[in-house]
């Protein structure tokens, strides 16, 4: 079965420190993967995805990058972190339309 | 921006009764996904339905689609305590970029 793992689950950050989340995939091989972000009460804002190696699409202007080194591994970056950056992060990934999904990363910036 | 709308926001029913969560969108869709999520989890896929389908089930749930009206519903019947939680639906393009769009959600309650 398709499995994501990511990490860390919880993380307090200070504003204006870097930010590494990381999510690795099995169970599948060459899957569409993505960087959702969840604020409180909303549902889910599609930030990154990426359909192969080294190939990472954007879809909202903000300070945080992703990154695609091996194709089972996806990484979400920030140089910088903003107030604004707060909330929960959540990796899935695809291989047939239907998304699993990791369980998610907590951000909070101070 | 968000393509599905799910309505109501928040339902909350006793357990044995029937819950009905509605989703809307706007533009042509491939196929339409209703997920759940438990608080503070991430998100699990429950059903897929595709464009040309009109009524699909698995096990208590039944999920509609009138690409008319664009419009789905979802079901769940003989609602438990552990159905409590969010449930999504989103909305799926196709091609080598394939994206889901997420709506707000339905967060139910089932009280036992």
């Amino acid at each position: 079965s398709q499995t994501i793992h990511q990490w860390p689950a919880t993380l307090v950050q200070p504003v204006g420190s870097p930010l590494s989340l990381e999510c690795t995939v099995e169970g599948t091989s060459n899957p569409n993967l993505y960087w959702y972000r969840q604020a409180a009460g909303r549902g889910l804002q599609l930030l990154f995805y990426s359909v192969g190696i080294g190939q990472i699409s954007s879809e909202v202007p903000q300070n945080l990058s992703a990154s695609r080194p091996q194709d089972r591994q996806f990484i979400l970056s920030s140089k910088k972190l903003l107030l604004s950056d707060s909330g929960f992060y959540l990796c899935a990934g695809t291989a047939t339309g239907e998304l699993f999904f990791g369980e998610g990363s907590r951000l909070t910036v101070l | 921006s968000q393509q599905g709308e799910e309505d109501p926001q928040a339902l909350s029913i006793q357990e044995g009764e029937n819950a009905t969560m509605n989703c809307s969108y706007k533009t042509s869709i491939n196929n339409l996904q209703w997920y759940r999520q438990n608080s503070g989890r991430g998100l699990v896929h429950l059903i897929l339905i595709r464009s040309n389908e009109r009524e699909k089930h698995s096990g208590r749930l039944r999920v509609t689609l009138d690409t008319s009206k664009k419009s789905s519903s979802l079901l769940i019947t003989a609602s438990r305590a552990a159905d409590t939680a969010s449930y999504f639906c989103a909305t799926g393009s196709g091609g080598s970029n394939y994206k889901l769009t997420f709506g707000k959600g339905t967060l139910l309650t089932v009280n036992p």
